[in-house]
Order: C-alpha cells, then structure tokens, then sequence
C-alpha cells in the first residue's frame, strides 16, 4: 500500500483557517487521496476525498498538487471542535483491494481559543 | 439509520479467555471492516469482508477470527485473549453500488477492551 506522510502535530487559533499537509510520493493512477479524522473517543469519520481536481465540501476543501505527490487539507475556519487527529490516506479504487483504507499515525491538531 | 453499532462498549477479559465482539449496521452495506486502535497510534485494519459468506484477512489477524453470515452482522471473535490485544476495536461498513466503489467508510463508537 502506498504511504503518506503528515506532520505530528499542528496548532491553529479558533476562527483562523488550518493547512495540513500531507507528502505522497509513491501514489500511482489507481489511488484516491481520502482525508478522515478523528474527534477524542469515537471513531473516524470521513472529510473529504479527491483523485486530481480539487474538491470542496461542507466541512472543508482538499487542494491536490498537479503531480499528485501532495495535498492539503483546508479548514476555512477552525472551531474547538474540529480538534482532532487528522488522517491523509491512499485508497486504491482497484476492487480487488476491497476498499480498504490504511491508516497513518495523522496529524493531531489543536485549535486555541 | 443507527449507522454502525458495536457490543459491547467497554469489556475486561481475563488472559485465556474468548469474547465476541459484536457489528451490526442498518445501512445494507455490502463491505465491512475491523480495525483495532493501540493508544497514539493509527487504526490496523484485522479482516474485512466484501459481502455475506466472504471474509479476508487484514494487516493483524493474528488471533482473530471472523464470520459473515448476513450484510448486516460482522462479528470479531477473540480466541484465547492475551495483554497484547488490549485495544480499542472499531467495525466499519462502506457501500458498493453495482460496480462502482462508495468513497467512505463509516464507523461504529468503539470496544474499549482491556486484557489483564
């Protein structure tokens, strides 16, 4: 499976937008680039997703470089609530490999009142 | 919808022991998932299924075993518990209309299982 890498961790100030990069070097033409997180104590929940093109969506907006070698999520405005740990995955749309999502160790994000 | 459940929520086991974990989702999803989660790490996924009758293994199954009989249950069975499946074990359904791929997986709360 193709790798992704995110920073440990990151800071933002409420009401302020948040980047959160994530370097995917290795991702080939069968892989969409998915964003999930992580609120304390429950589990995943989807953000958004994008193969080339970039994306908007209620929650946030996904920026895919023209290599596709990196993207950023993009958190218009952050709330205390969007604290959380954020994952940047390849999903390879191939049926054969069942959907299936490998998860990194994300990019914890704080956000400050 | 209920969206995905899990049962129990919070479970002790004793080294040795055997518990099921249960996963049940009302959204007639064909595909489902177990992950396990150690603290302050990312989710490993431990065996999936792609619809009723077919299971296959993840990147941990090792001590795990699995079933499907109907789309709406995936139950993890743990066979002789040890300290070292002290984890927070997550089911996930996603769906596959016809031929082509649904994007999101949607999660259960979690079982927040101790092995002492």
């Amino acid at each position: 499976d193709a790798k992704t890498t995110q920073p440990n961790s990151m800071e933002s100030n409420e009401e302020e937008p948040v980047h959160l990069p994530c370097n995917h070097s290795t991702i080939s033409g069968t892989d969409y680039i998915h964003w999930y997180r992580q609120l304390p104590s429950q589990g995943p929940e989807y953000v958004i997703h994008g193969l080339t093109s970039n994306v908007n969506n209620r929650m946030a907006s996904l920026a895919i470089a023209e290599d596709r070698k990196s993207s950023t999520l993009i958190l218009h405005r952050a709330t205390l609530r969007d604290a959380a740990v954020y994952y940047c995955i390849l999903r390879d749309v191939r049926v054969e490999y069942g959907n299936k999502l490998v998860f990194g160790a994300g990019t914890i994000l704080r956000v400050k009142s | 919808n209920a969206g995905v459940t899990q049962t129990p929520k919070f479970r002790i086991l004793k080294i040795g022991q055997s518990m099921t974990l249960q996963c049940t989702q009302d959204m007639n999803h064909n595909y489902m998932y177990w992950y396990r989660q150690d603290p302050g790490m990312g989710l490993k996924l431990i065996y999936y299924s792609v619809g009723a009758g077919i299971t296959d293994k993840g990147e941990v199954p090792n001590g795990y075993n699995v079933s499907r009989s109907t789309t709406e249950d995936f139950p993890l069975r743990l066979e002789l518990a040890a300290p070292s499946q002290t984890s927070v074990y997550f089911c996930a359904s996603s769906w596959v209309p016809g031929t082509s791929i649904s994007y999101e997986q949607y999660f259960g709360p979690g079982t927040r299982l101790t092995v002492t």
